[in-house]
């Protein structure tokens, strides 16, 4: 069991989109949609953004939407703004009632 | 409210043995897995394993099997984590995480602990 790979940093201007990617293999990613994403600022503990590739849980922002193409899930994040400045984990479903996660990427808002 | 409220801060040497919780409220609790996720210092969110109260039936990563012990008592709504031998490798904060249900077998892990900082020092 590998982590899955994301960007280590990723950055953008206030207003402006940003995409971060989550490569798995097709024992995790690429056979379920069940990929969810977190979001962590410094401190406190990780919030799920988005669940199964693209569904938002209640409360959470339209700015945010994910989508998954063959082993890699995307987090998209629009219009974005300074309180979106935190790290971001991509989880999978691996299959036998287990889950991985990636290694975690730091947005900064310039 | 699902909510999940864990056990303080630990400091402990290594070779100690260690066990810490994750009482939980507010959801049914023996009809949810719920699961423990580690995170190092300065570094990224681990998935260790994962238990469903009903039964105890537990699940662990292969990097973490052998290493801790995951259980639940449902009696009284608490999930634990247990070490037999700490190593000062083991420290971190470690977060507990209840999983959604997803037909039959866990959902994405949906609501979180506050988290329990572990150092195993000399």
């Amino acid at each position: 069991q590998s982590a899955l790979t994301q960007p280590a940093s990723v950055s953008g201007s206030p207003g402006q989109s940003i995409t971060i990617s989550c490569t798995g293999t097709s024992s995790n990613v690429g056979s379920y949609n069940r990929v969810s994403w977190y979001q962590q600022h410094p401190g406190k503990a990780p919030k799920v953004m988005i669940y199964d590739v693209s569904k938002r849980p209640s409360g959470v922002s339209n700015r945010f939407s994910g989508s998954k193409s063959g082993n890699t899930a995307y987090l998209t994040i629009s219009g974005l703004q300074a309180e979106d400045e935190a790290d971001y984990y991509c989880c999978s479903y691996e299959g036998t009632k287990t889950f991985v996660f990636g290694g975690g990427t730091k947005l900064t808002v310039l | 409210e699902v909510q999940l409220v864990q056990s303080g801060a630990e400091v402990k040497k290594p070779g100690e043995s260690l066990k810490i919780s994750c009482k939980a409220s507010g959801y049914r609790f023996s009809t949810y897995w719920i699961g423990w996720v580690r995170q190092m210092p300065g570094k990224g969110l681990e998935w260790m394993a994962i238990i469903y109260p009903g039964d105890s039936n537990p699940r662990y990563s292969p990097s973490f099997q052998g290493q801790v012990t995951i259980s639940a008592d449902k009696s009284i709504n608490t999930a634990y984590l247990q070490w037999s031998t700490l190593k000062a490798s083991d420290t971190a904060m470690y977060y507990c995480a209840r999983h959604t249900d997803y037909y039959d077998s866990p959902g994405f892990p949906d609501s979180w602990g506050q988290g329990t900082l572990v150092t195993v020092s000399s």
